[in-house]
């Protein structure tokens, strides 16, 4: 089964705090991309990183970095010194390769971050 | 450079009327799809479009939903009769990279339906 899995329904921080979002994904592909999407109050989904699964490096961009770990299934995200700003819903989303050689994108639930001053 | 825009923003509804909602991608990006999401939930694929062709509507409610792409560039999705289910918001997204999810999606702010 191809699933994403967020366990974090809501997290509230104050400001300044780190906060690390839970992402664990099944697929049973072996060439698969990661995402991660940002949805403030807006409502438009933004694009944050991609990450392919031959790819295990971590990455970091300025305040946020991402943990991939193939071992676990996990594809965490860390903010660094949170701020009003970050409060957003959070998605991880999976990329497996479907049969006609198609990718569609699977949806976790969504992290609902508050970062509180 | 332009985002994906769609429209109208909030569109409210009686149960059984019918709705329609726009969106008109990046310019250059050959793929379009429709999302719906539902308040709680991760967004659901609806429709894909390359240029004008669907690519998977296996999700689409087809007695309801339809969607097209006339000339491969903006898209109409119309829902008729509506039901009270369909209350959510209705994303738009688009990308460069044809036929596959390896590029990112660009997204619209999303058509918000509240069926009574």
């Amino acid at each position: 089964a191809q699933k994403v899995t967020q366990a974090q329904t809501e997290i509230s921080v104050v400001e300044k705090e780190d906060v690390t979002l839970d992402c664990v994904y099944e697929t049973r592909d072996t060439t698969y991309y990661l995402f991660w999407y940002k949805q403030p109050p807006s409502g438009e989904l933004v694009f944050l990183i991609r990450r392919n699964s031959f790819d295990e490096q971590n990455e970091i961009s300025g305040r946020y970095s991402w943990n991939f770990q193939k071992s676990t299934s996990s594809f965490n995200f860390t903010i660094t010194a949170s701020q009003v700003v970050d409060s957003a819903v959070y998605f991880c989303a999976l990329s497996p390769l479907n049969a006609g050689n198609n990718r569609k994108l699977i949806w976790g639930l969504g992290t609902s971050l508050a970062v509180n001053p | 450079e332009a985002g994906v825009a769609q429209s109208p923003r909030y569109k409210i509804i009686e149960k059984r009327q019918s709705v329609a909602f726009w969106c008109n991608p990046i310019s250059g990006h050959a793929t379009l799809y429709w999302y719906q999401q539902i308040l709680g939930q991760g967004p659901k694929l609806l429709i894909q479009f390359q240029n004008n062709g669907v690519v998977d509507d296996s999700q689409l409610p087809k007695d309801r939903f339809s969607a097209e792409r006339l000339k491969g560039v903006d898209s109409t999705l119309k829902i008729q009769p509506a039901k009270l289910e369909d209350s959510a918001v209705y994303l738009c997204a688009s990308s460069f990279r044809s036929g596959t999810t390896t590029g990112e999606l660009f997204f619209g702010e999303g058509s918000r339906l509240t069926v009574l």
